[in-house]
């Protein structure tokens, strides 16, 4: 069965503190590993990765894809308040379907 | 850009009563529509995939006839929640994507319906 595992299941920092969150999955006929960002609504989308070892990196934001070790991780440098969300990371099969993890709670306090 | 429009955001209505979401991508034509649903403090569950001009495809466990899907042009699919009762109730969201292997889905804002 596919499974897409995230951890930590939540996370609280303070402003300027560096986050790493990680994804794990078992996906038959991968095709891409997607991050995206929910706040109070419908997720917003951060990065698509689909191949190995190169850094996708937004701002102060960045991922990168192992697809030996069928992981990734999204680097948040530098928190601010405004980080403060559930991230879920999802794989897409080759069907188009995604399939999320359950997401990590991130806060981020002053 | 890539911005999915939903509506409507919230929907309280009485049980046996049928209900239309509406999902429009504003700024992309997209090939290919999702359906999802999500339960308090839980991911995102796959209800259905929906190519326009095509039947839509259910995950195994969805009722058809329960959750009618039409995806009738490039820039709008429906989910109509017919006769809907309590346990119906949740967090619905759908998406939307453009051709091509290595495109993002990109999600609406999702409409909460609440059955009484």
């Amino acid at each position: 069965e596919d499974k897409v595992v995230q951890s930590p299941l939540s996370l609280v920092v303070h402003e300027g503190d560096t986050v790493t969150l990680n994804c794990s999955y078992e996906v038959t006929n991968f095709r891409s590993l997607l991050w995206y960002k929910q706040e109070k609504k419908a997720p917003t989308f951060l990065f698509m990765l689909t191949s190995s070892g190169i850094e996708k990196k937004s701002g102060r934001l960045s991922s990168i894809l192992d697809k030996k070790e069928l992981f990734s991780i999204l680097n948040i440098t530098a928190t601010q308040t405004g980080d403060s969300a559930i991230y879920l990371c999802a794989v897409e099969a080759m069907t188009d379907k995604l399939i999320f993890g359950t997401g990590t709670r991130l806060q981020v306090f002053p | 850009g890539a911005v999915v429009s939903q509506h409507p955001s919230w929907v309280i209505c009485k049980s046996g009563t049928s209900v239309k979401i509406e999902c429009r991508s504003l700024d992309f034509q997209a090939t290919t529509m999702f359906w999802y649903r999500q339960f308090p403090k839980q991911s995102l569950m796959l209800m259905a995939t929906s190519n326009e001009g095509s039947k839509a495809t259910y995950e195994q466990g969805v009722e058809k006839d329960k959750f009618l899907i039409n995806h009738a042009s490039l820039t709008l699919s429906t989910l109509t929640v017919t006769s809907a009762h309590p346990e119906d109730s949740s967090f619905y969201i759908c998406s939307a994507r453009s051709q091509g292997d290595y495109q993002p889905q990109h999600f609406g804002d999702g409409t909460r319906l609440s059955i009484l």
